[in-house]
């Protein structure tokens, strides 16, 4: 199988601090990993693409400096959400690809954010 | 603006009885198509996928369907089961650029006993 794992699943703080959130693909290398967002009742919403050792591409609106992304290695990828607020809390999920030549994305379990 | 949207954000049905979810794409360059179940606090899993040279492919039960003259994909489940409740989303991929998916807004699934 294809198999991406997020952690933690739910994580909540207070507002101002730092929050890193892991997305591992455990039994393939993932050359491209996403990062979606998705607030209560809406569809995801793409926030950046990440190639290992390369930097993230953001989608417009998405702060990078606000929402780190880090790709170190072919089976890991991290969100760091820096100074959160409340309005930051949200349900954010990765997804990751094999190939670049392949289209299929496998999905994380997603990683419920609540800043208080 | 380029978009994936849906018909019916809620459809509700009677156990065993076939569903049909639909999907409007205005991108005419997308290439790839694909429908997610989503279950509440949980991520996206892959259902069915088809590409732009196809017009119908199947699975188990499911049967997906695009007719790319419309810009209309259409996902049928066949005797649909109380397990089958859940938010449905389709995603497309453009052909040229980035690899990354754009999602409609989702339809919720009821599936009534």
């Amino acid at each position: 199988g294809a198999v991406v794992s997020q952690h933690p699943s739910w994580v909540i703080c207070k507002s101002g601090t730092s929050v890193k959130i892991e997305c591992r693909s455990l039994d393939f290398q993932a050359t491209t990993m996403f990062w979606y967002r998705q607030f209560p009742k809406q569809s995801l919403m793409l926030m950046a693409t990440s190639n290992e050792g390369s930097k993230a591409t953001y989608e417009q609106g998405v702060e990078k400096d606000k929402f780190l992304i880090n790709h170190a290695s072919l089976t890991l990828s991290t969100l760091t959400v820096t100074s959160a607020h409340p309005e930051d809390s949200s349900f954010y999920i990765c997804s990751a690809s094999k190939e670049l030549s392949t289209d299929t994305q496998y999905f994380g379990p997603g990683t419920r954010l609540t800043v208080l | 603006g380029e978009s994936v949207g849906l018909h019916l954000p809620t459809l509700s049905v009677q156990e065993g009885d076939n569903s049909i979810i639909n999907c409007a794409y205005s991108n005419s360059a997308s290439d790839y198509f694909i429908w997610y179940k989503q279950e509440s606090g949980k991520g996206p899993q892959f259902i069915i996928d088809i590409r732009s040279n196809m017009d119908k492919r199947q699975g188990q039960r499911v049967t997906v369907l695009l007719n790319k003259t419309v810009k209309h994909l259409s996902l049928q489940i066949a005797a649909t089961q109380p397990g089958d409740s859940a938010v449905y989303f389709c995603a497309e991929k453009r052909s040229t650029g980035r690899r990354a998916l754009t999602f409609g807004s989702g339809t919720r699934l009821q599936v009534q006993p």
